[in-house]
């Protein structure tokens, strides 16, 4: 089993709708949740990093943990075209040194028509 | 400010040959990865370094790939004898030491023929 599971997709969705994008984890060590957005043949640009279970809102963005189901989401409001690239969950075990070191889900595929 | 660059952002070789990717970090991050992403297998870590010192080696896949950092500066990834299988996107990002907000450059694109 995969430390974190992420579905691929293609995720099509039309403007304005609302995106749900979800990774699973085995491993309970992991602490820190990200979520990176990328676009084609760009580096992963970081959109929300959280530490504890709940939710965090930041503009049309919120992220949310499930610690006891190992379950995070990304949900994205009033979705744009220009919200169309990859999503990646980023998960780390968070503290001191090497544990830093991000394991990342495989990305899912978003796009968003106008 | 400036944030992570990385050089060259494309780079083709031919199988058998030595590349060297190079990697600057944000000014003032004390703490450097190093990453690796193919189609296959996603985005993969292979080197961790804090300051000049690389205590976490354990991603790179052989003893063909090395990488060392300067003046807690800029960082080298060399892969020697290169195989097609080390064809991918190889992606650095720095952070401050107690940080998780990890940057990323833009990457270097290797192609192996």
């Amino acid at each position: 089993q995969k430390e974190v599971e992420q579905d691929p997709g293609p995720l099509s969705v039309p403007e304005g709708a609302i995106v749900s994008l979800n990774c699973t984890y085995s491993n309970s060590a992991f602490q820190y949740f990200m979520w990176y957005r990328q676009y084609s043949r760009k580096g992963p640009e970081l959109l929300m990093y959280t530490y504890s279970s709940g939710n965090k809102e930041d503009g049309r963005f919120t992220a949310q943990v499930d610690k006891s189901s190992k379950y995070i989401s990304l949900f994205i409001r009033d979705s744009q075209p220009s919200d169309s690239a990859t999503y990646l969950c980023a998960l780390t075990r968070g503290s001191g040194g090497s544990n830093y070191k991000l394991t990342f889900g495989k990305g899912t595929l978003l796009t968003v028509n106008p | 400010g400036a944030g992570v660059s990385q050089s060259p952002s494309n780079k083709v070789t031919e199988k058998g040959k030595d590349v060297e990717l190079r990697c600057d970090p944000i000014s003032g991050h004390t703490a450097l990865y190093w990453y690796r992403q193919s189609l296959g297998q996603g985005l993969e870590f292979l080197i961790y370094f804090q300051g000049n010192s690389a205590p976490d080696k354990s991603g790179l896949p052989s003893d063909r790939f090395s990488a060392e950092r300067t003046g807690e500066s800029v960082s080298t990834l060399t892969i020697q004898r290169t195989q097609q299988e080390d064809s991918a996107v190889y992606l650095c990002a720095s952070s401050l030491v107690t940080g998780n907000e990890q940057y990323f450059g833009p990457g270097t694109r290797l192609t192996v023929t």
